[in-house]
């Protein structure tokens, strides 16, 4: 079956530009998170949502991100006025059971801002 | 001082080589244990998955975990070149910050020469 996709693969942004990031995740699967992964680091968390519910958003680093699965599927993450230091790969993952389980990620967005 | 720690590499073998991967973590909820295999400019793969302490084999794959020593390893065995990858290991637990969501180490790069 199909896999987490996400679109767009790569995004260039000017500073202060909005953008959208969208993740499918695996169809019947009820968490889905977002990780931030820098250049040679490893992926950090963002938010996770269990269906529709964004349950933890302890991760965002500022209020100028912004996630939503308004239907429990698919998901949207929103950087609002784009900075250099937002340019990373943002990685989607699901999980079929809540609050755990194995994640399967999808293939990232590369985001650079100039 | 990260959660998890893992030396960046880069790590060079030759073919048909055993390879040892380590990392090593400070918070002792954490009872879920992962290893991801991410090729570059791709998402993370998920290699092995385990619970608590003890061993898990998967065909040349090998995780161990030390929970009392709060350490975990992961063996390759008969290394091939298409091992070439960055590898993650990533744990989670089941109570507050740890339940659901990943935390990672910053990856070792591994590259098998034939």
């Amino acid at each position: 079956g199909a896999g987490v996709s996400q679109s767009p693969r790569y995004k260039v942004a000017k500073r202060g530009q909005d953008v959208a990031l969208r993740c499918d995740p695996i169809s019947g699967h009820v968490s889905l998170f977002w990780y931030q992964q820098a250049l040679g680091q490893g992926p950090e968390f963002l938010t996770y949502f269990q269906n529709e519910a964004q349950l933890d958003k302890s991760g965002l680093p500022s209020d100028r991100f912004f996630a939503e699965r308004p239907e429990g599927s698919v998901s949207t993450l929103k950087i609002q006025r784009t900075q250099q230091e937002d340019s990373a790969v943002y990685l989607c993952a699901s999980s079929l059971v809540a609050r755990g389980g194995e994640q399967f990620f999808g293939p990232g967005t590369r985001l650079t801002v100039l | 001082q990260k959660e998890v720690e893992q030396d960046p590499g880069p790590l060079s073998v030759p073919e048909g080589a055993i390879v040892s991967l380590n990392c090593t973590y400070s918070n002792s909820a954490f009872q879920y244990f992962m290893w991801y295999r991410q090729y570059s400019r791709k998402g993370p793969e998920l290699l092995m998955y385990t619970y608590s302490s003890g061993n898990k084999e998967d065909g040349r794959f090998t995780a161990q975990v030390d929970k009392s020593s709060k350490y975990i390893s992961l063996f390759i065995r008969d290394s091939q070149p298409s091992d070439s990858a960055t590898y993650l290991c990533a744990m989670s637990g089941v109570r507050g910050s740890t339940l659901g969501r990943l935390y990672f180490g910053r990856g070792t790069q591994l590259t098998v020469w034939p």
